[in-house]
């Protein structure tokens, strides 16, 4: 059983570059988390979401990002215009209903 | 709002001596707590799980954290720690919300392993 995947490992964008970074989740888990952690910090929290919807947005910036689980296919977490606030090491995490997150080995985006 | 505290950013153990890490977590009912280990460049791996029943929970690679309720505290431990140990060190709590838990981190400790 395949753990959870994302691709790309390492993205560098210039600024004002889009960047997608996908996440497949583990089979049969229909949860799917996305975090970021910048250098020398702990792991926040940014969007919750289950096939076709976004349950919790919470920690998502308000402007440029964004992210879908659409229902074939990984989810993507989309960075727009990307700064270089933006670099950081991004992970996707994924879980069966309220059960334990497994994550997946991150991107590390890297904005020039 | 559930929240997480681990006061050691960084702790140094020599190899093959015992080892904790402190955790303190704040939420107004019985938590799920985790631990998980990152090492250097990579995701994060789940170490162990507390989400009921007995308070002293083993997980894998020899570690074991006991959760204690009157002290808002989930400790992870390892008797003897092997150079490999050296990594980031993150406890998590989860908090039903809804129909799923959020999770919250602490800012993690980093460990070093002496020869």
């Amino acid at each position: 059983n395949a753990g959870v995947m994302q691709n790309p490992r390492h993205l560098v964008r210039r600024r004002g570059q889009e960047a997608r970074l996908r996440c497949s989740p583990m089979k049969g888990h229909s949860h799917v988390y996305w975090y970021r952690q910048l250098p020398e910090e702990g792991l926040k929290f940014m969007v919750y979401l289950q096939k076709e919807n976004i349950i919790d947005e919470s920690g998502m910036p308000k402007e440029r990002f964004s992210a879908e689980f659409p229902k074939e296919g990984p989810s993507i977490l989309r960075i727009q215009q990307v700064v270089r606030g933006d670099s950081a090491a991004y992970f996707c995490a994924s879980s069966t209903s309220g059960d334990t997150q497994y994550f997946g080995p991150g991107t590390r985006l890297t904005v020039l | 709002a559930q929240s997480v505290t681990q006061p050691d950013i960084h702790i140094t153990v020599s190899e093959g001596a015992s080892l904790e890490l402190r955790c303190n977590y704040s939420y107004g009912a019985t938590p799920y707590l985790f631990w998980y280990v990152q090492s250097p460049g990579q995701g994060l791996q789940l170490l162990l799980k507390y989400f009921s029943g007995d308070t002293l929970v083993q997980g894998i690679k020899g570690f074991e954290a006991e959760f204690k309720r009157s002290q808002s505290s989930f400790n992870l431990r390892k008797p003897s720690v092997h150079w490999s140990d050296a990594a980031e060190y993150f406890c998590a709590v989860g908090a039903r919300k809804t129909s799923y838990d959020k999770v919250i981190f602490g800012p993690g400790t980093s460990l070093s392993v002496i020869p």
